[in-house]
């Protein structure tokens, strides 16, 4: 079992919804990150916090709007969502974003959510 | 421009068949390879972190080799529940993003 957990597993919604995606990591990590996945694509990174900072946001629309309530959490606001944003939404944490070696250090990730925009 | 290119796109094995799969890079300055398997419909599980050339990993039936230029995911006598996708990801320069390849598709046939 992941240690990353991700709810809900499965989200359907209309593009007039209003929906959040939670994310809860207990390792201690204290940088944690959105990505989105395609089908038979890699993830594609879309937020990261740092210390419960937000320090990259990959260009992502507005509709999406991450949160970082505390170190151990992190949720991920959705509205008026397109068709097109239907995707595997993955929560990801990492001990540091730089790990002794000057390099990061690994990912977690949850088993995501499965996002539907109907 | 950074690149991550894995080969091959998919595999069949049968099952106690060994082989390897490829993780070329061109990066400027590598920090750090990553190697992650991912099932269907979940998310990517982490392998392997690999630093420099010449660094080895093993986990089971799984070792991981980084040269200047490529890494190998080597599987020794692979078992039906070795069949997922194997993501590499490479962190490079000062860039906090990851690089990700395309991942190869292995299929174990009992």
């Amino acid at each position: 079992d992941t240690e990353v957990t991700q709810t809900p597993k499965h989200l359907v919604m209309g593009m007039t919804n209003k929906k959040s995606l939670k994310c809860e990591q207990h390792m201690g990590h204290r940088a944690m990150y959105w990505y989105k996945q395609k089908a038979k694509k890699p993830p594609e990174l879309m937020f990261v916090y740092s210390y419960e900072k937000l320090s990259i946001n990959e260009s992502v629309p507005s509709r999406f709007s991450p949160e970082c309530p505390n170190s151990s959490l992190l949720n991920l606001h959705l509205h008026a969502l397109q068709p097109e944003d239907s995707a595997l939404y993955l929560c990801a944490s990492s001990q540091d974003p730089t790990d002794d070696r000057g390099g990061r250090s690994p990912l977690h990730f949850g088993n995501g959510t499965r996002l539907t925009v109907t | 421009e950074d690149q991550v290119t894995q080969s091959p796109e998919a595999l069949r094995l049968q099952e106690g068949e060994s082989s390897s799969l490829n993780c070329s890079y061109t990066v400027s300055g590598l920090r750090g390879l990553f190697w992650y398997r991912q099932d269907p419909g979940k998310g990517p599980e982490f392998l392997f972190t690999l630093y420099s050339a010449g660094e080895e990993k093993e986990k089971e039936r799984l070792k991981a080799t980084l040269t200047k230029k490529e890494s190998f995911l080597h599987i020794t006598a692979p078992k039906p529940e070795d069949s997922a996708t194997y993501l590499c990801a490479v962190q490079a320069g000062n860039n906090r993003k990851l690089i990700w390849g395309l991942g190869t598709s292995l299929a174990v046939n009992p």
